[in-house]
């Protein structure tokens, strides 16, 4: 079956500092969803990429989905406390999302 | 409130007992959908319902998990002769979509299971 990893699996940063995680599925998926769960709290939607190659931009954060559609990555530039959280890649390969192994980020104020 | 909403929040409930979820979904959407996610886990697809048609069941589903939707809007998960293993928390999502078409996926805030 398909399967989602992601890496890292945990990311402490500086406040201010970039953040990166990055997500590689075992099969070519139709498109790639990006949830965001806060602690104690459920995933929420920030993004999909539908096309091979396609970058988009939400304000600091910067969503890549790779040429082979195979892979994608988010980065957040200079991190607030408020992006502290785990970041969930979701690949679809025919009707159903399945969601990655997570990257949680916590930030050093 | 014009989220998801699922009930009970939380449930504990001994080794052997039926346990049954709701979830409510966004009124407009005509899917439904229900994971399951443990600690320090990505949710895992249980199953889906496109309207009142379940049309995908997770392999990894055991015969004790029985999911409807009679009337295309709210959702039942039932879980019979639950195991400790079934511990987790129990998420429904509900979107927008047709047969090929992917949409975001609003969360409830989930069920939280305990078997003790």
């Amino acid at each position: 079956g398909q399967q989602v990893m992601q890496i890292p699996q945990y990311q402490h940063v500086q406040e201010g500092e970039d953040f990166t995680t990055y997500c590689n599925s075992s099969t070519t998926l139709s498109n790639i969803q990006w949830y965001k769960q806060r602690p104690g709290g459920h995933p929420v939607f920030l993004i999909q990429l539908v096309k091979s190659g396609e970058v988009k931009k939400q304000k600091r954060l910067t969503f890549q989905f790779g040429e082979a559609k195979k892979n994608s990555s988010l980065h957040i530039t200079a991190t607030q406390t408020t992006d502290v959280g785990t970041y969930f890649c979701a690949g679809r390969g025919w009707e159903k999302l399945t969601f990655g192994t997570g990257t949680r980020l916590t930030i050093i104020p | 409130d014009t989220g998801v909403s699922q009930d009970p929040r939380h449930k504990i409930t001994k080794r052997g007992q039926n346990v049954t979820f709701r979830c409510d979904p966004i009124s407009e959407h005509n899917r439904l959908y229900w994971y399951r996610q443990t600690l320090g886990q990505g949710p895992e697809f249980l199953t889906y319902f496109q309207n009142e048609a379940q049309l995908e069941k997770s392999r990894l589903l055991s015969d004790r998990f029985s999911a409807e939707r009679p009337k295309g809007s709210f959702s039942t998960l039932e879980i019979q002769r639950t195991e400790q293993g079934d511990s987790a928390m129990y998420l429904c999502a509900s979107s927008l979509g047709d047969r090929g078409q992917s949409h975001e996926q609003f969360f409830g805030p989930g069920t939280r299971l305990t078997v003790l």
